[in-house]
C-alpha cells in the first residue's frame, strides 16, 4: 500500500465547474498536508497546505481534511482551462514527507 | 519562500558519458531529497528518497547503479545518471524537505533538469 493515494484521472470537467480531487493517506500519524500543482515540463508549485480537521479557503480553492478518515481533498470553484494540470497531493509528519502520484485535470472550455 | 536551486536546467550528452545534477537548497536545511523523473506527457515519478548522510532508497525498478544519489550534505544531494542512452532523456527534479528542523512546512521543488542523450 502506498503512503499517499491519489486517481491518476483524467479529472475532466466544463470551464465554469467544481472540480474535485481526492487523496487518501495511511500514516495516522501525519500532521501536515499540501496541494501542489504541476504545468507539463514545469516544477510543482505549492497551492495549498492544511493542518487542522475541517475546510481551508484561498480564492477559488478549498482544502478539506478529514483526519479520522484519512482523508484529503481541493476543490477548485469555477474552473478554468488555466487549472488544466496535475494536482499533487502530500503529507507529512515531522521527519517524513511523501507526495501522492498525482491527478489530472483537464478543464475543457 | 525557500529555494532549491537545481543545475543544470538542460544538459544534452552523448549515449555512454555520465551526467551530474546538483540540486542544492540555499536557505534551509534538508534533511530528505527526492529525485523525480517525469516523461513526456506523464505524472512525476519517484525514483528514490535519500536522507542526509544514509543510502538512498529506490523505488521499484528504478536502478540503482545507473542512477548514483548522493546526499552529502545538508544543503547538497547529486544524481549522476551514468552510462546514458537516450531512453534516460527526460525531466529531472528535485525536492527538498526540511523536515524536524521547521514543523509544518512544504518540500520544495527544484526547477528541474531536461536530460538529453543523443
Amino acid at each position: 500500500q502506498k503512503e499517499v493515494e491519489q486517481n491518476s484521472g483524467p479529472l475532466s470537467v466544463p470551464e465554469g465547474a467544481i472540480a474535485s480531487l481526492n487523496c487518501t493517506y495511511s500514516d495516522r500519524g501525519s500532521q501536515s498536508f499540501f496541494w501542489y500543482r504541476q504545468y507539463s515540463g514545469k516544477s510543482p508549485e505549492l497551492i495549498m497546505s492544511i493542518y487542522s480537521n475541517g475546510d481551508k479557503e484561498d480564492g477559488r480553492f478549498t482544502a478539506q481534511l478529514n483526519k479520522a478518515s484519512q482523508y484529503v481533498s481541493l476543490l477548485i470553484r469555477d474552473s478554468q482551462p488555466s487549472d488544466s494540470a496535475t494536482y499533487l497531493c502530500a503529507v507529512s509528519n515531522f521527519n517524513k514527507f511523501y507526495f501522492g502520484s498525482g491527478t489530472k485535470l483537464n478543464v475543457k472550455p | 519562500g525557500a529555494v532549491v536551486s537545481q543545475h543544470p536546467s538542460w544538459v544534452i550528452c552523448k549515449s555512454g558519458t555520465s551526467v551530474k545534477i546538483e540540486c542544492r537548497s540555499l536557505d534551509f536545511q534538508a534533511t530528505t531529497m527526492f529525485w523525480y523523473r517525469q516523461f513526456p506527457k506523464q505524472s512525476l515519478m519517484l525514483m528514490a528518497t535519500s536522507n542526509e548522510g544514509s543510502k538512498a532508497t529506490y523505488e521499484q525498478g528504478v536502478e540503482k547503479d545507473k542512477f548514483l544519489i548522493n546526499h552529502a550534505s545538508l544543503t547538497l544531494s547529486t544524481l549522476t545518471v551514468t552510462s546514458a542512452h537516450p531512453e534516460d532523456s527526460s525531466f529531472y527534479i528535485c525536492s527538498a524537505y526540511p523536515g524536524g528542523f521547521v514543523m509544518n512546512t512544504e518540500a520544495f521543488f527544484g526547477q528541474g533538469t531536461r536530460l538529453t542523450v543523443v
